[in-house]
């Protein structure tokens, strides 16, 4: 059970921004870990986004860009492009006993 | 290059045994923590073992008791033992490398995946 808690889908026309969030706790986001965002094509594996919260790995637009605050990210997508339908995960740290790497629901971005 | 190969998936009884491989190429495995991640049919991605770049070795709740990680160094190859498989482990499992020897990194490179499916 997922404890990165996303809206399940957001959908936006060519052009438009997007925004994903990603709520977390007092054990994850808020306790400062970092968090990080991957794309899923569907039927391939994912791919790093964004890194240590709003970094973005070479070669990915600077459409993407992400955020954090207390225990919340967020994802944003500018200049809204068909290539960007995809699933989106955020993950982070957990300090919990039942913790370590954990990823949330995932959110499914339509153009 | 530099990726990661997935192998060893396929079809396996309950309470059935696999040992999934993950080689590595253009980096090493002992550098790195190196993770499984696994993602069920249409659901989300589950975060199933680690290991750091000092042996240490964790698990998820899911799997804990049951599932093995290790790393042959001279194989540059990591590996997912996977005993007593129940249907609900059925997912593609994808290794992953953790951008640091330990800690809370991003994973930075995913392979490809490999099926496994549990069923009578």
């Amino acid at each position: 059970q997922s404890v990165l808690t996303q809206p399940p889908s957001v959908s936006g026309a060519p052009g438009q921004r997007v925004s994903i969030s990603c709520t977390g706790s007092s054990s994850n986001i808020g306790a400062n870990f970092d968090v990080h965002w991957y794309q899923q094509v569907p039927g391939t594996a994912p791919k790093l986004l964004i890194y240590g919260n709003n970094n973005r790995p070479s070669g990915v637009p600077d459409r993407f860009s992400g955020s954090k605050s207390g225990t919340s990210a967020s994802l944003a997508i500018t200049g809204l492009q068909a290539e960007d339908e995809a699933d989106y995960y955020c993950q982070s740290y957990d300090s919990s006993l039942s913790g370590f790497y954990v990823f949330g629901t995932g959110t499914k971005v339509t153009v | 290059e530099v990726q990661v190969v997935e192998s060893g998936g396929g079809l396996v009884q309950p309470g059935g045994s696999l040992r999934l491989s993950c080689a590595a190429s253009g980096f090493t495995v002992s550098s790195n923590y190196m993770s499984w991640v696994r993602q069920a049919p249409g659901k989300g991605l589950e975060w199933v073992s680690v290991i750091y770049s000092v042996g240490t070795t964790y698990y998820g709740d899911s799997v804990k008791g049951r599932f093995t990680i290790s790393r042959d160094n001279s194989k540059n190859t990591v590996y997912l033992q996977m005993n007593s498989l129940r249907p609900e482990d059925t997912a593609v499992y994808y290794c992953a490398r953790g951008a640091g020897g330990s800690g809370w990194y991003s994973y930075d490179m995913w392979g490809q995946g490999t099926m496994v499916t549990v069923s009578s």
